[in-house]
């Protein structure tokens, strides 16, 4: 069975600093690895995604996120935050050709001006 | 596209009463899911159709709740008898392919039961 784990519960940084949001996964095979962001009130916006190929995935709204097979993470990064990033992220995994996203329980990143 | 219609928005309803959540997926999609969202137990998948079909519905927690897929545009998730424990948002996703595609999330229905 598949699993995510997002270590931190809060990310706080500065405004124009950067932002890492951390991620490690567990599944048979290669993996399908997704970032979605959650505004209030919102439902889940699709970020980014890691398919195959290059490690380094680029995604909306300029964050960006590497898949590193043997430490099994795919941080989420933006190298300049905005105020307007403040939102709920979640990572997701599925095995290859399965149907089922296991999502991990969220990080609330806060940008301050 | 519009994206995943889902409806109401908002739901406020008294223990015990009947309650119909609705989802229109992205036309073309051929996998729909719903979810459940709270603070304590965070994103719990709920059920899983794919081509009209339920596949998984091992998250539904009891049954009180059910849901249905008449055709490849529209599922409803009821609850009946509805009780407290069951406020939540409640979110509709819709898929064109397993795996790589991800999900399309609708904006989520907010359902308060006092």
């Amino acid at each position: 069975a598949q699993s995510v784990a997002q270590p931190e519960d809060q990310v706080n940084v500065a405004e124009g600093n950067p932002l890492t949001v951390k991620c490690t996964y567990s599944v048979s095979g290669n993996p399908y690895l997704f970032w979605y962001v959650q505004y209030p009130n919102r439902g889940l916006q699709f970020l980014l995604k890691y398919i195959t190929g290059d490690n380094l995935v680029k995604g909306s709204y300029g964050f960006e996120a590497e898949f590193n097979k043997s430490q099994t993470s795919f941080h989420l990064k933006k190298p300049s935050a905005l105020v307007s990033d403040s939102a709920l992220y979640f990572c997701a995994v599925t095995p290859p050709r399965d149907y089922k996203l296991s999502f991990g329980a969220g990080t609330t990143v806060t940008v301050r001006a | 596209d519009a994206g995943v219609i889902q409806s109401p928005r908002h739901e406020v309803t008294e223990m015990g009463q009947e309650v119909t959540l609705r989802c229109k997926p992205i036309s073309g999609h051929n996998s729909l899911f719903w979810y459940r969202q709270t603070m304590m137990r965070g994103l719990e998948l709920l059920i899983y159709f794919n081509n009209n079909v339920p596949i998984d519905d091992s998250g539904m927690p009891e049954d009180r709740f059910s849901a249905k897929m008449p055709n490849a545009s529209f599922s409803t998730l009821k609850i009946q008898p509805s009780e407290p424990r069951d406020s939540a948002v409640y979110f509709c996703a819709s898929s064109a392919a397993s795996g790589s595609s991800g999900y399309t999330f609708g904006s989520g229905t907010r359902l308060t039961v006092v």
